[in-house]
């Protein structure tokens, strides 16, 4: 069936260093895809998405290409800061009308 | 700018007891979701709405029931709370569809002894 495999955490880094976190969707189809962020005792908040395969999304220094070949969403940061520490989520959807599948998650934490 | 609310943030009960968490938004959205978040899997779906009087069940709706009388507020009751539904849950709502962007609330965090 349709799901999401993230890269298990705790993910853990130096301030400055590269990031990214592994994401792959198994589908019928092209999706459209997600990152979502959950900051400590928040709910989840939309980082970015891609509707289309080439697709790159971004925000606050966040990327991921949407990878038809791979079927791959890999959530990626040149320079990541304390303030990054949370929990981001991947999923998809394939049809607008369709519900979201969801990730597990995956904790990053940010040493200064 | 509430965006979306939940009440209450935290709650005990022992089994066998019910209530409801509440949920309101103030955004005018037609879409809204509750999800429960439970460790090492992602948000599952409960039951969702597609506007005032029109509510549908997802992944895991047993045990739950919900209702939407209004765009602003839709409620999830526990009818019988289990050990099973501990839980943090997450309200959320979307301006066109279920599979467009979600804003959620902040959850409510649920321990059922």
């Amino acid at each position: 069936g349709d799901s999401v495999t993230q890269m298990e955490g705790p993910v853990t880094l130096s301030e400055e260093a590269f990031l990214t976190i592994n994401c792959t969707y198994t589908a019928t189809g092209y999706p459209s895809l997600f990152w979502y962020v959950q900051y400590p005792g928040e709910g989840l908040q939309l980082l970015l998405k891609a509707t289309k395969a080439d697709d790159k999304g971004s925000n606050k220094g966040f990327e991921a290409t949407y990878r038809k070949e791979t079927t791959s969403f890999h959530l990626e940061k040149g320079s990541v800061q304390v303030s990054d520490s949370a929990v981001y989520f991947c999923a998809f959807c394939m049809d607008s009308n369709y519900q979201l599948i969801w990730g597990a998650g995956t904790k990053l934490i940010i040493k200064p | 700018n509430a965006g979306v609310t939940q009440t209450p943030k935290f709650q005990v009960l022992k089994t066998g007891q019910s209530m409801t968490l509440q949920c309101a938004q103030d955004m005018n959205h037609e879409y809204m979701s509750w999800y429960r978040q439970d460790p090492g899997m992602g948000l599952r779906l409960i039951h969702y709405s597609v506007g005032a009087g029109i509510t549908d069940q997802g992944e895991v709706p047993n045990g739950y029931n919900v209702s939407r009388s209004t765009t602003e507020d839709f409620p999830l009751r526990l009818l019988s709370a289990a050990p099973s539904q501990t839980s943090v849950y997450f309200c959320a709502s979307s301006p066109t569809t279920l599979g467009d962007t979600q804003y959620f609330g902040p959850g409510t965090r649920l321990t059922v002894l």
